[in-house]
């Protein structure tokens, strides 16, 4: 099966500084890779859809210069929480398609608390 | 857009049999996925259904009736571990095949 690596795992960082969240998925190209933030007890939240070599397409009231996405390979797509404040800590999760049969693939998940 | 219901919280007995039903609206299905998340972690996939009628895997089971904008995913034989939050999710054919997900339903089984 299709496996996508989510680093790192979990997080904690000062207010006002940046922390970059990396997934890859491992035994398959991955044009395509969406982002999610979801908050304790409540769904997962499309942030933003990343393209490999162009623009990542942002979710509406999602600030695409505070979440900075990058998918330069087929492999590897990152999000970067730039600026931190402590209202964005929460649960990032990426996820991939590698067949339409089969849903989302999703990396296991990074926890941000910002400080 | 895309509207998903499902029940925030159901209980059931381990052995049993639990339904949990999602209704969606859409303008563009693409498919429909049942996933399982416990907490702390990220979702697995558990179904897909894009053709009307009932796909089985194993102890799991899901159902589309796409007409009326409904599914249902049925867990047989519960088990304690199969407490956890399940999301249905809709697939949108024209918007890039992204999925939007439905609040979840928590599951939890009782001895």
């Amino acid at each position: 099966g299709a496996v996508v690596s989510q680093h790192p795992s979990w997080v904690i960082c000062k207010s006002g500084t940046s922390v970059k969240i990396e997934c890859r998925s491992l035994d398959f190209q991955a044009t395509t890779m969406f982002w999610y933030r979801q908050f304790p007890k409540q769904s997962l939240m499309l942030m933003a859809t990343s393209n490999e070599g162009s623009k990542a397409t942002y979710e509406q009231g999602v600030e695409k210069d505070k979440f900075l996405i990058n998918h330069a390979s087929l492999t590897l797509s990152t999000l970067t929480v730039t600026s931190a404040h402590p209202e964005d800590s929460s649960f990032y999760i990426c996820s991939a398609t590698w067949q339409a049969t089969y849903g989302y693939t999703f990396g296991s998940g990074t926890r941000l608390t910002v400080v | 857009g895309q509207n998903i219901d499902q029940p925030t919280e159901m209980t059931a007995t381990e052995g049993a049999i639990v339904q949990i039903n999602c209704t969606y609206q859409t303008s563009g299905f693409n498919g429909l996925f049942w996933y399982q998340q416990h907490a702390g972690e990220a979702p697995t996939f558990l179904s897909y259904n894009v053709l009307d009628g009932l796909e089985e895997k194993g102890r799991f089971s899901s159902f589309l009736s796409r007409s009326k904008g409904y599914s249902y995913l049925l867990l047989k034989e519960l088990q304690m571990k199969d407490s956890a939050s399940y999301l249905c999710a809709v697939r949108d054919r024209t918007n890039a095949g992204k999925s939007t997900f439905g609040d979840g339903t928590t599951l939890t089984v009782k001895p």
